[in-house]
């Protein structure tokens, strides 16, 4: 089984520095993503981890721990159209294999 | 290049109805999946085409869940007959086919229809 834990809810100041976690349990290991979606929309990519370490991409960035079972997805300089739901997801083994998300975290900015 | 194309929007409905959702995917992109979010969690997967084959259907309720991708392109989704607990948004994605080696193999979401059954 599969099973995807990240926090319900936080809230962070504009311009600040938020960490938003998510520990994982699969069944093999072949990625893991961050999507971003604002209420009533879409999800949007913002990250893929595959391999140990630090993916850094504009404010955003990313960690992975295979060993642990652990992410991280790190926002920066936060801004208020930052506040969305930010769903953690996991590939497991294969090629195509469909994406099991969490039930996301919902990333309220207030100035 | 135009995204994930997916119809209607919106739907609502009364229990024991039937429903359809259409989506058109990324072109060239083969892989097709349909999810389901409920409000405030995150979407499960309930179906993944490879071209017009199913690869995993294992969470579509197949009592009342049907979906078809007949000529590899364009997918819909029926629920025949609907109960409450299908209000969900369905999420439409595309990917696609992996190459050799690692890919993130991003998928690429369509706006989602919001179903709501009265």
């Amino acid at each position: 089984g599969q099973n995807i834990d990240q926090p319900t809810e936080m809230t962070a100041t504009e311009g600040a520095i938020v960490q938003i976690n998510c520990t994982y349990q699969t069944s093999g290991f072949n990625g893991l993503f961050w999507y971003q979606q604002h209420a009533g929309e879409a999800p949007t990519f913002l990250s893929y981890n595959v391999l140990d370490g630090l993916e850094e991409k504009g404010r955003f960035s990313s960690f992975l721990s295979r060993s642990k079972g652990y992410s991280y997805l790190l926002l920066k300089e936060l801004q208020m159209k930052d506040s969305a739901s930010y769903l953690c997801a996991v590939r497991a083994q294969g090629r195509n294999t469909p994406l099991v998300f969490g039930k996301g975290t919902r990333l309220s900015v207030i100035a | 290049e135009a995204g994930v194309a997916q119809s209607p929007r919106y739907k609502i409905i009364e229990k024991r109805q039937s429903v359809a959702f259409w989506c058109n995917p990324i072109s060239g992109h083969a892989t097709l999946y349909w999810y389901q979010q409920i409000l405030g969690q995150g979407p499960k997967l309930l179906i993944q085409f490879q071209n017009n084959g199913v690869v995993d259907d294992s969470q579509l309720p197949k009592d009342r869940f049907s979906a078809e991708r007949l000529k590899g392109v364009d997918s819909t989704l029926k629920i025949q007959p609907a109960k409450l607990e299908d209000s969900a948004v369905y999420l439409c994605a595309s990917s696609l086919e992996g190459l050799a080696g690692w890919t993130n193999n991003e998928q690429f979401f369509g706006p989602g229809t919001r179903l709501t059954v009265l």
